[in-house]
C-alpha cells in the first residue's frame, strides 16, 4: 500500500523560500506506475492543485503561482519536494503530498498535510 | 481557464436522508470530474473519478453522475461518518487541475 509522509519547517519568513519535502513508502518514486503532486489549504478554505511531476521528469505548475514553484525529486531518499519562493501570508496553508496511478490523474494518495504558517 | 461552482455551498440534512450535490463547469469536459470527501483535520479522499466510477473501497450509497458542464453526486441515505465537505476536481484541462469551491454536508 502506497504512503506518502510530509515534512516541513512548520514557520517560514515571508519573502523567503517554503520547502515542503514527502516521503514515499511502498512504491519507487521512479516507477512508472505513479504520478506525484502537491495540494495545498489555507486554514479554513478550500482546496488548491499546485503542481504535478510525472515519469521522466516532466513537472506542470499552477499558472496561479507565477513561476514561484519548483517541484523535483530525490531517488536515493525515495521523496519529492516542493520549494515554493518569495512567499508571503497568503501561501499560510497546509501542503498535501498526492499521488495517481499513471494514467488515471486522480489523486487517489495523500499525504496527512502538514501546516506551514508564514510570519515573521 | 475552466471554472467550477458547486451548489449549495451548504446542505442541511439529517441521518438517514438522500444528499445531492451539484458542480457546474463553466465549459464542456466531458466526464474528466472527480469527487472528494473531507472531513475535519484529515486529507480529502477520492471517492468518484471519471464522473461516475467509485473509487476503490467507496459504498454503494456513493455515487456520481453527469457530463458535460454538469455533474452530480448522490448520498443515498447519509450515515453518520458522511457529514463533511465534499469537493469536485477536474481533470480536463491536463496537466492542470481545478477543485471546486466545495459544499458543507452538515447535520439539520
Amino acid at each position: 500500500q502506497l504512503q506518502l509522509q510530509e515534512s516541513g519547517p512548520g514557520l517560514v519568513k515571508p519573502l523567503e523560500t517554503l520547502s515542503v519535502t514527502c516521503t514515499v513508502s511502498g512504491a519507487s518514486i521512479n516507477s512508472r506506475s505513479f504520478y506525484w503532486g502537491w495540494v495545498r489549504q489555507p486554514p479554513g478554505k478550500g482546496l488548491e492543485w499546485i503542481g504535478s511531476l510525472y515519469y521522466g521528469g516532466s513537472t506542470y505548475n499552477n499558472p496561479s503561482l507565477r513561476g514561484r514553484v519548483t517541484i523535483s525529486v530525490d531517488t536515493s531518499k525515495n521523496q519529492f519536494s516542493l520549494n515554493l519562493n518569495s512567499v508571503s501570508a497568503a501561501d499560510t496553508a497546509v501542503y498535501f503530498c498526492i499521488s495517481s496511478y499513471s494514467g488515471n490523474y486522480y489523486s487517489l494518495y495523500w499525504g496527512q498535510g502538514t501546516l506551514v504558517t508564514v510570519s515573521s | 481557464e475552466i471554472v467550477l461552482t458547486q451548489s449549495p455551498a451548504t446542505l442541511s440534512l439529517s441521518p438517514g436522508e438522500r444528499a445531492t450535490l451539484s458542480c457546474r463547469a463553466s465549459q464542456s469536459v466531458s466526464y474528466y470530474l472527480a469527487w472528494y470527501q473531507q472531513k475535519p483535520g484529515q486529507a480529502p479522499r477520492l471517492l468518484i473519478y471519471d464522473a461516475s466510477t467509485r473509487a476503490t473501497g467507496i459504498p454503494a450509497r456513493f455515487s456520481g453522475s453527469g457530463s458535460g458542464t454538469d455533474f452530480t453526486l448522490t448520498i443515498s441515505s447519509l450515515e453518520p461518518e458522511d457529514f463533511a465537505v465534499y469537493y469536485c476536481q477536474l481533470r480536463y484541462s491536463w496537466p492542470l487541475f481545478t477543485f471546486g469551491p466545495g459544499t458543507k454536508v452538515e447535520i439539520k
